[in-house]
Formats: C-alpha cells, sequence, structure tokens
C-alpha cells in the first residue's frame, strides 16, 4: 500500500497559481496517481488522474516526475471557491488486483480576497 | 445517471440504538467502498466490496459494525449497538474495476450523531 504525505494546509489569494505536492515514495509500477476535492458537507469528487508526465484538463494540471516518487497537482487562477480540501490517492484497481485506497488528511486550501 | 445515493442524508439517534446506513452505487459499477470521516481521523476506509464480496474489511473499527452487498444495487453499513464515538460522515463510493479504474465516486453521505 502505498501512502502518501501531503502539506496539512495552504492559503493562496485570487487569481494566483496554487501548486500542491505529494510525497509517494512507496508508489508501485502499476499504481496511477489520482487527486480529489473535498467541499464541506460533500463527497470528494475527482480531479485529475495519471500516470506519468504530465496531464491537463479543464480544472488541473498535475505533474509527475520521471520516478514518479511525487506529484503535483496545479491549479491556474485560483478563486474563492476553490477552497477545499485536497487529496492525492496513489492505488491500483487494474486487473485482479484492487488497491485499498489511502486518502489521508488531506491538504486544506484556503483562497482570500 | 443519480450517481451514488446514500441514505439518510442526517440520521440522530441516541447511544444504543441500531443504525442503518444505505448506499445505491452506480449502475455497471462493480466495487464499492464505504468510508468514515471525522475531524480527528480524516476520511478512514471501513470496508470495500467487489462484485457484492467483502473485499477487505480490516477497517471496521468493531464487531458492531457490520456491512452487506445482497446485490448489486444496494449495501448497507449497520451499528449496533451504536456509541456517541460512532458520530462521523458516512460516505459510499463505487467505482468500475479495470485499468486505472481507481476513479471514486461518493455519494453525498450520512451525517450521524449519537447523543
Amino acid at each position: 500500500l502505498a501512502k502518501t504525505t501531503q502539506p496539512i494546509s495552504m492559503d493562496s489569494y485570487e487569481g494566483q497559481e496554487v501548486n500542491i505536492t505529494c510525497s509517494h515514495n512507496n508508489i508501485a509500477t502499476n499504481d496511477y496517481i489520482t487527486w480529489y476535492q473535498q467541499f464541506p458537507s460533500q463527497g470528494p469528487r475527482f480531479i485529475i488522474q495519471g500516470y506519468k508526465t504530465k496531464v491537463t484538463n479543464e480544472v488541473a494540471s498535475l505533474f509527475i516526475p520521471a520516478d514518479r516518487k511525487s506529484s503535483t497537482l496545479s491549479l491556474p487562477r485560483v478563486s474563492l471557491s476553490d477552497t477545499a480540501v485536497y487529496y492525492c490517492l496513489v492505488g491500483d484497481m487494474g486487473g485482479s488486483t484492487l488497491g485499498r485506497l489511502y486518502f489521508g488528511r488531506g491538504t486544506q486550501l484556503t483562497v482570500w480576497p | 445517471d443519480a450517481g451514488v445515493i446514500q441514505s439518510p442524508r442526517h440520521e440522530v439517534t441516541e447511544m444504543g440504538q441500531e443504525v442503518t446506513l444505505r448506499c445505491k452505487p452506480i449502475s455497471g459499477h462493480n466495487s464499492l467502498f464505504w468510508y468514515r470521516q471525522t475531524m480527528m481521523r480524516g476520511l478512514e476506509l471501513l470496508i470495500y466490496f467487489n462484485n457484492n464480496v467483502p473485499i477487505d474489511d480490516s477497517g471496521m473499527p468493531e464487531d458492531r459494525f457490520s456491512a452487506k452487498m445482497p446485490n448489486a444495487s444496494f449495501s448497507t453499513l449497520k451499528i449496533q449497538p451504536s456509541e456517541p464515538r460512532d458520530s462521523a460522515v458516512y460516505f459510499c463510493a463505487s467505482t468500475p474495476t479495470g485499468v486505472g479504474a481507481n476513479v471514486l465516486t461518493f455519494g453525498a453521505g450520512s451525517r450521524l450523531t449519537v447523543l
């Protein structure tokens, strides 16, 4: 089971780019890296997923170095509505192996006006 | 699709009472997870099922907790008897299996308060 380490909290201002880094030193060959976002009183929701290099969607970018022992979630030009807890997960549910996905405490991002 | 549906959204009960939380996964998703979230411990995995079979229940705190999945469209998490320390938000999530399939879709959660 590949556990993750991320900062407990981060602060930013509206319009800035935010980068949240997650360490996962024990990542396995078949593991994917997935980030979730959770607002108060809601369940976590999927943001982005990647295996290596860079992935970008309409919400965020995910940067994964060659050794895959860390990953960085990048949120461009954050707004107040991006205030949430962000979780980094590493796991594999492919083939005959089901991963036991570990959420940890996540990173509380607070965006200020 | 209506997403993962959980009920009840809120439950307030007294210590010693039985609590049953319900979950309907997304149709076609064959893995189902129960999580518990508290301020102290964050989001913890309690148990997960694959094709209705419990695969890992090592996160279930004690014998007072039990979970079942009688069919592909329904699961329950039961606490009997309930205790104040069980107060938390309980989330159900589902996902298809397959390569890269660790994208969980969560329900809105069931907030349990045990007095």
